[in-house]
């Protein structure tokens, strides 16, 4: 079955500038891959998402780029600011259905 | 976006005592329900696919006797913690897949509940 890893576990980085969170997978049958900001006690949200028919996509200060050949996917925010302070899951996805979560980063932007 | 609700929000049963979770899609029918387990600081962990009118699909190492799971209708899922024991003590949330034309991938998450077994 896919296996979804995910690096750094935890990012501390000053406000304004970039973070990138990176993950790979073990399926290449998987065609879908979103990524979740979790805030401490709340439920997931969906930030941005790819498929695999392209390469990058962004949205204002978030962007998600695929390596479809490495099997890795990155979430880069630029500009970052304290309340992107959250954990994030990335996640793939071969039907649509049934989502593999990575393990997590904590990431805290600090003032 | 599509709204998926959760009852309760937090829970505190005595061990050996059964708990039912409620998901709800409230705007959207869901055909589809997921159910997932987090524990503190780690990741969400699928336990079962919920298909309105179906038997649901559970992970290997899910026990499906423990976990029950009934999709009666397109926008309720449940899911029963039968028996419950301390180490059942976890957040568990659910998903629903909405088949929303250019959004056929999206899944959106309930608010989750806080399940302490004592």
């Amino acid at each position: 079955g896919e296996n979804v890893e995910q690096h750094p576990s935890t990012l501390s980085v000053q406000e304004g500038d970039s973070a990138v969170i990176k993950c790979t997978y073990s399926d290449s049958a998987s065609n879908y891959f979103p990524w979740y900001k979790q805030e401490l006690g709340k439920r997931p949200q969906l930030i941005i998402d790819i498929r695999s028919n392209v390469g990058e996509k962004k949205d204002q200060r978030i962007a998600v780029t695929l390596n479809k050949t490495a099997k890795h996917f990155s979430l880069h925010i630029t500009e970052t600011q304290p309340e992107d302070s959250a954990v994030y899951f990335c996640a793939a996805s071969e039907d649509g259905q049934n989502f593999v979560f990575g393990p997590g980063t904590r990431l805290s932007v600090l003032p | 976006g599509a709204v998926v609700s959760q009852h309760p929000s937090r829970v505190i049963c005595k061990s050996g005592t059964s708990v039912k979770i409620e998901c709800r899609s409230l705007d959207f029918q869901a055909t589809t329900m997921f159910w997932y387990r987090q524990f503190p600081k780690k990741s969400l962990m699928l336990m079962a696919t919920s298909n309105e009118g179906s038997k649901a699909t559970y992970e290997q190492g899910v026990e499906k006797d423990k976990f029950l799971i009934n999709h009666a209708s397109l926008t309720l899922s449940t899911l029963t913690v039968t028996s419950a024991h301390p180490e059942d003590s976890s957040f568990y949330i659910c998903s629903a897949r909405a088949a929303l034309a250019g959004d056929w991938n999206e899944q959106f998450f309930g608010p989750g509940t806080r399940l302490t077994v004592l």
